[in-house]
Order: C-alpha cells, then sequence, then structure tokens
C-alpha cells in the first residue's frame, strides 16, 4: 500500500515569497491532515479535511495560510506572503476516518530567510 | 479542553536499559491514544495505539504502552533499549466521536552506549 506522498522535501524561499506544498494522501483516506511542526515542538494542527470539506481550520493563519482539497483527493496547502516564522516542517497525514490512526508524509521542510 | 502532556522533554538511557516515556490525557470523550516515533528529517511512525479492550498493547520494534483510565495515562515501555531507538516520541489522542487527533510536544530520547 502506497503511503501519504509529499512534495516538494525541502524548499528555501524569501520572506514575503509565495509557496505551495502537495500532498496525497493514501488511497481511500477520507480524512486528511496539514500539520505545522516548528523544530522541537510538536506537530500542530493547521486545517482537517474531510473528503473535500474543511472540518477544523481554527489554527490556520487565514491571512496567509489557504488550504484546498479538490474532488477530496489530493490537497494543497499555499502560503502567501511568507514570514520568517512561517519556517517549520509542514506535514500531511491521511486516515480512514477522523480520530483513528494518521499516517504521515515525510513532510515539507520550509525554510523562510 | 482537550490536551496531551509529555511531562519530560528529554530522557537519555543507557543501551541495554528499560525506558519509560510518560503521557497524560485530558479528553471528554472514551480515547483513542497513539505512540508516534520520528527520526532527524523524517515523518512520524505509528508505534501503537489503543482503541479498546485489554489496555496494555504490543507495537511495533518491542515497545508497548499501558492504557490506565483512572490516570489518564497511555506510558510507553521498552525493556531493553538499542540505539536505533533514538528519536523524538510523540503521544497522540483521539476519539471516535471527535474529529480532531492532538499531540503532545514530544520526548526526545538519547541512548548512550
Amino acid at each position: 500500500e502506497a503511503g501519504v506522498a509529499q512534495s516538494p522535501r525541502y524548499k528555501i524561499i524569501e520572506k514575503r515569497q509565495s509557496v505551495a506544498f502537495w500532498c496525497n494522501p493514501i488511497s481511500g483516506h477520507a480524512t486528511l491532515y496539514w500539520y505545522q511542526q516548528i523544530l522541537g515542538q510538536g506537530p500542530k494542527l493547521l486545517i482537517q479535511f474531510q473528503n473535500n470539506g474543511v472540518v477544523d481550520d481554527s489554527q490556520l493563519p487565514k491571512d496567509r495560510f489557504s488550504a484546498e482539497r479538490l474532488k477530496g483527493v489530493d490537497s494543497t496547502l499555499k502560503i502567501q506572503p511568507a514570514k520568517l516564522e512561517d519556517s517549520a516542517v509542514y506535514l500531511c497525514a491521511s486516515s480512514s476516518r477522523p480520530g483513528t490512526e494518521a499516517f504521515f508524509g515525510q513532510g515539507t521542510r520550509l525554510t523562510v530567510v | 479542553a482537550q490536551s496531551v502532556t509529555q511531562p519530560d522533554i528529554h530522557i537519555t538511557v543507557s543501551e541495554g536499559a528499560s525506558l519509560e516515556l510518560r503521557c497524560n490525557y485530558s479528553y471528554g470523550a472514551t480515547p483513542y491514544l497513539f505512540w508516534y516515533v520520528q527520526s532527524p528529517g523524517q515523518g512520524l511512525q505509528l508505534l501503537l495505539k489503543y482503541f479498546s479492550g485489554d489496555t496494555l498493547v504490543q507495537g511495533i520494534k518491542g515497545f508497548e504502552a499501558e492504557f490506565k483510565r483512572s490516570q489518564s495515562s497511555f506510558n510507553l515501555r521498552k525493556p531493553s533499549v538499542h540505539w536505533s531507538d533514538a528519536a523524538e516520541y510523540f503521544c497522540a489522542v483521539g476519539a471516535d466521536t471527535g474529529n480532531q487527533f492532538y499531540f503532545g510536544t514530544g520526548t526526545s530520547l538519547t541512548v548512550i552506549p
């Protein structure tokens, strides 16, 4: 069974630039999460989708972050414009249903300079 | 409010010694509990999970965890640590009735020869 795929693995951008991350969840998984993990901290949930609908985006900085999950499969997370404090690893995860075990991708390490 | 607490930020053990990592949770519903491991530069890998039934669960790599409802705890244990176990360990909680998947702040494990 293929795992959660994320790209790119690494990205370096200057502040005020924009960036997008892509995630392909495990086939059949209806629930998709985006987490932000700052160095030395646990993952922080940014947004949760159930199929193509948003379940929770309460911690998503909506003035600069956006995410979509068209057709309930792949998802993209965008930051525009980026700030220095956005430097982190962005993890995508999926699960067959909410609250059950989430399977994680390798993450995208973003460095904002 | 739901939360997960990992009281130990960093633990150092000798190779071959036993290990116990602590996790306490606060959750309104009956919880699903998980332990994940993260090696440097990698995504999170599921070690074990508890949904219901036997409160002592076995996981991969020789790890086990015990759910104690009275103490709201789900501590991770291993009888004999290997150098390759050095990593960051995260406790997480979800629920069948909930939508979210909460992580603790993590415990960093160092294994010394």
